[in-house]
């Protein structure tokens, strides 16, 4: 049983490439979410998905796009990479309402430089 | 919107010490969880305790216990008999009971267990 499963583990982009950091769950879990942290800071939700087809906004939106085709899926989409989007970013999930322990991936971190 | 504040940036402490990390936090919310997470080198985050806010008596887990006051919206996190192994990141979290399950971070304490 992997749980979350991040990739990369660690990238470098250049000010204005765009990427794809990936997450999966093998556990059936309906809600995803992705945060970053900053350093020295806590996690800040960016994107979260109640379900397949169905994603909202978190506190740090901008700059990012999410899907959920899938259950399994939860992809964060960085365009136009700046600076400022220099941290790491962790996936997690949690099965519904009643399951209140969200299991994280071991995180991704990326340089934007 | 829900806050989280953790005042004590950086704690250290020699192996077998009692530690307390604190925790405030500030919502209109009534029910609610709060939960302690430990983040080692390895960065991975970890659970180590969580308390309904409908639930007078105190979360423990082995050597980890809360104190929660919910009229003063603290929750400090007590280590007892401190290992090496403590050593990490702590982060105080809050999660609304409705809704999605979105956590709100604290900023952290880096606790270090000196030998």
């Amino acid at each position: 049983n992997a749980g979350v499963t991040q990739t990369p583990k660690f990238r470098i982009l250049k000010i204005g490439q765009s990427m794809t950091l990936q997450c999966a769950q093998d556990m059936n879990h309906n809600y995803m979410y992705w945060y970053r942290q900053d350093p020295g800071m806590g996690l800040k939700l960016i994107y979260y998905s109640v379900g397949a087809g169905i994603t909202d906004k978190g506190e740090v939106p901008n700059g990012y796009n999410v899907s959920r085709s899938t259950t399994e899926d939860f992809p964060l989409r960085l365009e136009l990479a700046a600076p400022s989007q220099t941290s790491v970013y962790f996936c997690a999930s949690s099965l519904n309402t009643a399951a209140i322990e969200a299991f994280f991936g071991q995180g991704t971190r990326l340089t934007v430089v | 919107a829900q806050t989280v504040t953790q005042s004590q940036p950086e704690m250290s402490v020699q192996e077998a010490e009692t530690v307390t990390l604190s925790c405030t936090y500030d919502t209109s919310e009534s029910n609610y969880y709060l939960f302690w997470y430990k983040q080692p080198p390895s960065r991975q985050m970890i659970l180590v305790i969580r308390q309904e806010a409908y639930k007078q008596q105190n979360a423990t887990e082995n050597r980890f216990s809360v104190n929660f006051q919910k009229a003063a919206k603290s929750f400090s996190l007590k280590i007892s008999d401190s290992q090496l192994g403590d050593t990490a990141m702590y982060f105080c979290a809050f999660m609304k009971i409705q809704g999605a399950q979105k956590l709100v971070f604290g900023q952290g304490t880096r606790l270090t267990i000196n030998p």
